[in-house]
């Protein structure tokens, strides 16, 4: 059984460009949430993506979108790019929205 | 809403002592917990969870954590540190009744380290 893949591993950007980060959930998987996890920090719920809705977001502004296909893997993208976006990404995948959510080992960004 | 707060960010154990790390929640709901843990350069791997069951709930590597909800608390033991038991430890909360209760809330994190 395949675990929760996440590419690329590293991801270097400039401010003002748009990036796009990926995620294969696990096997039986409905359900993947976001989080971005800052240098020293927990990681954040971005959102949350059940049967391709989304199903929940946290404080982030618009800039940060997603998607979620047929065969349930995801997509994160940000436009915009600020300095501050400068993080590890974690996808995180579930059979349902309550049940454990199974990591990634997720996409680290710079943004120069 | 929820919160999660983890006492020490930074905590430092000889191999073959006692690791105690402390997490307190906030909840206005019976909440469910978990335990990650982090290895460098790495992703969130479960350690264990409490989803309203046994309030003593055993997980992986020797870990194990107690849901006291009058102290709203959840904090991981293991009687034995190891060596490979060096990593940063997150604490984290969902809601547990039923609807769209589907964010994990995350404290900042402990960091272990354990000392030859």
């Amino acid at each position: 059984e395949t675990g929760v893949t996440q590419s690329p591993t590293h991801l270097i950007k400039t401010r003002g460009q748009q990036v796009t980060l990926r995620c294969s959930s696990q096997s039986g998987h409905n359900t993947v949430s976001w989080y971005q996890q800052a240098l020293g920090q927990g990681p954040q719920f971005i959102f949350q993506y059940y049967r391709e809705e989304e199903n929940g977001r946290g404080n982030f502004p618009p800039r940060f979108s997603g998607l979620q296909f047929p065969n349930y893997s995801s997509e994160l993208n940000v436009n915009a790019l600020e300095l501050d976006d400068s993080a590890l990404y974690l996808c995180a995948s579930s059979p349902g929205g309550l049940d454990t959510q199974y990591f990634g080992p997720g996409t680290r960004l710079t943004v120069l | 809403a929820q919160s999660v707060t983890q006492l020490g960010s930074h905590v430092s154990v000889s191999e073959g002592a006692l690791v105690l790390l402390r997490c307190n929640y906030s909840s206005s709901v019976p909440p469910y917990l978990f335990w990650y843990v982090q290895y460098p350069n790495q992703g969130l791997q479960l350690l264990l969870k409490y989803t309203s069951a046994a309030t003593l709930v055993k997980g992986i590597n020797g870990f194990e954590a107690e849901f006291k909800k009058s102290e709203t608390s959840f904090h991981l033991t293991k009687p034995s540190a190891h060596m490979s038991d060096a990593a940063e430890y997150f604490c984290a909360v969902t809601k547990g009744s039923g609807g769209s209760n589907y964010k994990l809330t995350f404290g900042k994190g402990t960091l272990l380290t354990v000392n030859p």
